[in-house]
């Protein structure tokens, strides 16, 4: 079993659509969890950075921890074609020494 | 401006031709790495260092070399690069000890003919 599972998609959806993207991971020593968005031909960037249990919000963004099921979420409101990208979830532990990233997502937004 | 610089951008070489790429960051993060990208695996950590003359391998680190002798900077070194090193390399930085996120550079394209 990988560390980190993430459905590679690809995922189509229409213009306004809310969009979820989901990862498993197995290991509880993870402790910070991220998502990032990197478009073709381009580095990753930071786009949720969540330790806790719970939601956070940012603009159309919506990151999602449940530790007990090792289970998060990114939600995307109102998608755009500009969010076409793929999204990678991460996760930190031993102190920030130690990274896993999943495969990624790739997502269209269809206009 | 914050950011992680790559050069070259892309390559095309051939077996067994040493090659160096670099990688700068002005954020003064002690924690750099290097990965590589594969259709279907992800992205892969090769090397990462936490410090200035501190390196440890990653999980893919076979047919590669770092360094680390400044703060600001952590090449990647293919001594005699092979066709299955063909790939897509970013650096990343972060602050290490407060458990901050990576920042990635924009990736470097490599082909080894």
């Amino acid at each position: 079993q990988k560390e980190v599972e993430q459905d590679p998609g690809p995922l189509s959806v229409p213009e306004g659509a809310i969009v979820s993207l989901n990862c498993t991971y197995s290991n509880s020593a993870f402790q910070y969890f991220m998502w990032y968005r990197q478009y073709s031909r381009k580095g990753p960037e930071l786009l949720m950075y969540t330790y806790s249990s719970g939601n956070k919000e940012d603009g159309r963004f919506t990151a999602q921890v449940d530790k007990s099921s090792k289970y998060i979420s990114l939600f995307i409101r109102d998608s755009q074609p500009s969010d076409s990208a793929t999204y990678l979830c991460a996760m930190i532990y031993n102190y920030g020494q130690n990274f896993v990233f999943g495969p990624g997502t790739r997502l269209s937004v269809l206009p | 401006e914050a950011q992680v610089t790559q050069n070259p951008r892309y390559l095309i070489t051939v077996t067994g031709k040493k090659l160096t790429v670099t990688c700068s960051q002005n954020m003064n993060h002690e924690y750099m790495s290097w990965y590589r990208q594969d259709p279907g695996l992800g992205l892969r950590q090769i090397y990462y260092s936490m410090n200035v003359e501190v390196t440890d391998k990653g999980d893919v680190p076979e047919g590669y070399k770092v360094s680390r002798k400044e703060k600001r900077n952590f090449p990647l070194i293919l001594e005699s690069p092979s066709p299955n090193q063909t790939s897509l390399y970013f650096c990343a930085s972060s602050a290490y000890r407060s458990n901050q996120p990576q920042h990635f550079g924009d990736g470097t394209r490599l082909s080894i003919l």
